[in-house]
């Protein structure tokens, strides 16, 4: 079983649309939740951070976290073609080390015009 | 804005020789990483250092890996004897104080071992 699975893309929604993003995870220790943009031949940038159950906003983004069902979401609203990239779902699995992060494979998403 | 900085953007090398690969974390960051991403394939942890020494390793980062803060600014990756499934993406990232685990990347060094 992954350490952190995401759903499989591609995904491709039209401009304007809601994108929905989606990851689960096997430890049920872990405390922090990311989701990170990356472009094509580029680095890992974080979009959003969760740490407690439910919705937090940013903007165009909305992560969902349910601990129970061990599972993570990213919407988009108003989805926009720079938005076209791969995002990655990455868990913190509890241990001391905060900043070590298991990725899952990523979601490649395409926002057509 | 502040950035994690990472030279050289690609390195060709060929099997059996050491590469070093540099990253200049954000200054104020205490908390340091390297991890790898092979083409196509997901971010893997490698290393993490803290306080002038490793906190954490991979069963990636095997003998032929070494870290390294020579100096204030710098932060190195060694890989000793280069094998070609060390070929890929290196990036390192650097974290602040706290707990948050959020993590800022710097744009990679490419590796390629023909």
């Amino acid at each position: 079983q992954k350490e952190v699975e995401q759903n499989s893309g591609p995904l491709s929604v039209p401009e304007g649309a809601i994108a929905s993003l989606n990851c689960t995870y096997s430890d049920r220790g872990s405390q922090s939740f990311f989701w990170y943009r990356q472009y094509s031949g580029k680095s890992p940038e974080l979009i959003m951070s969760i740490y407690s159950n439910g919705d937090k906003e940013d903007g165009r983004f909305t992560a969902q976290l349910n601990k129970a069902s061990q599972y993570v979401s990213l919407l988009i609203r108003d989805s926009q073609p720079s938005d076209s990239a791969t995002y990655l779902c990455a868990v913190n699995g509890g241990s001391t080390n905060a900043g070590k992060s298991t990725f899952g494979d990523g979601t490649t998403l395409t926002v057509k015009p | 804005e502040p950035e994690v900085t990472q030279t050289p953007s690609h390195q060709v090398t060929q099997m059996g020789q050491e590469v070093i690969l540099r990253c200049v974390p954000i200054s104020n960051h205490l908390y340091f990483y390297w991890y790898r991403q092979i083409l196509g394939q997901k971010v893997e942890f490698l290393v993490s250092f803290y306080n002038n020494e490793i906190s954490e390793k991979s069963e990636i980062f095997d003998d032929q890996f070494s870290v390294e803060r020579p100096d204030g600014s710098n932060f190195t990756l060694k890989i000793r004897s280069t094998k070609l499934e060390d070929s890929a993406m290196y990036f390192c990232a650097s974290r602040g104080d706290g707990n948050t685990g959020e993590l800022f990347f710097g744009e990679g060094s490419r590796l390629t071992v023909l």
